[in-house]
């Protein structure tokens, strides 16, 4: 069975703090992407990574895949109160199907 | 083209009448999914589309549950006999046949069952 972790499970903290979120699991992945989900919402994309050891920039979120493609994390630099939601992390693991994880919830404090 | 966009937004029915949602795909996606989300956890998947083609169903799909995409374009998700455990949000993605099959996500249809 593939498992995404990812922890914390959720996460309060100051605005202007800085933060990572993990994302894990015991499968090699293809491509894994980071979504963002506000309440009553659908998630939206933030970023695709594909190559073992990729590091990608979106603003001042940082994502990077791990080298055997197994777990990646998001690095969000003085977080705003506008980055409160949900982060999902997906995986495909070459075939057309894509899992989730439970997601981090962030709530940052103004 | 805006994206992917799933009708109703909201369902509130009793339980044990049946419910319909539509999702349409971005138009140039052959790949359809649709996800089912309960509080606190992240999208399970259901099922999946390659043009017209049901190539996968989960378990979690029962057979109260049946999707359909006739022409390749919309898809609909129908549960019948609805019970209180059905209650979640449905999500819809589309995803392109080639490339790295990062999927888009429409708003979801939230349902409650009474």
């Amino acid at each position: 069975t593939q498992l995404l972790e990812q922890s914390p499970q959720f996460l309060s903290i100051q605005e202007g703090e800085n933060l990572t979120v993990y994302c894990n699991s015991s499968s090699v992945f293809s491509s894994l992407q980071w979504y963002r989900q506000e309440p009553g919402e659908g998630p939206v994309l933030l970023v695709t990574v594909v190559t073992g050891g990729e590091v990608k920039k979106l603003k001042r979120l940082t994502f990077q895949f791990g080298d055997a493609r197994k777990d990646s994390s998001l690095h969000i630099t003085a977080a705003q109160t506008g980055d409160t939601g949900l982060y999902l992390c997906a995986g495909n693991t070459g075939g057309f199907k894509t899992i989730f994880g439970a997601g981090t919830r962030l709530f940052v404090k103004a | 083209d805006t994206g992917v966009s799933q009708d109703p937004r909201h369902k509130i029915t009793k339980r044990g009448q049946n419910v319909t949602f539509r999702c349409d795909p971005i138009s140039e996606h052959n790949r359809l999914y649709w996800y089912r989300q309960t509080l606190g956890q992240g999208p399970e998947f259901l099922t999946y589309f390659q043009n017209e083609a049901q190539l996968e169903k989960s378990r979690l799909l029962s057979d109260r549950f049946s999707a359909e995409r006739p022409k390749g374009s919309f898809s609909t998700l129908e549960i019948q006999r609805t019970e209180q455990g059905d209650s979640a949000m449905y999500l819809c993605a589309s995803s392109p046949t080639t490339g790295s099959a990062e999927a888009f996500f429409g708003q979801g249809t939230r349902l409650t069952v009474v």
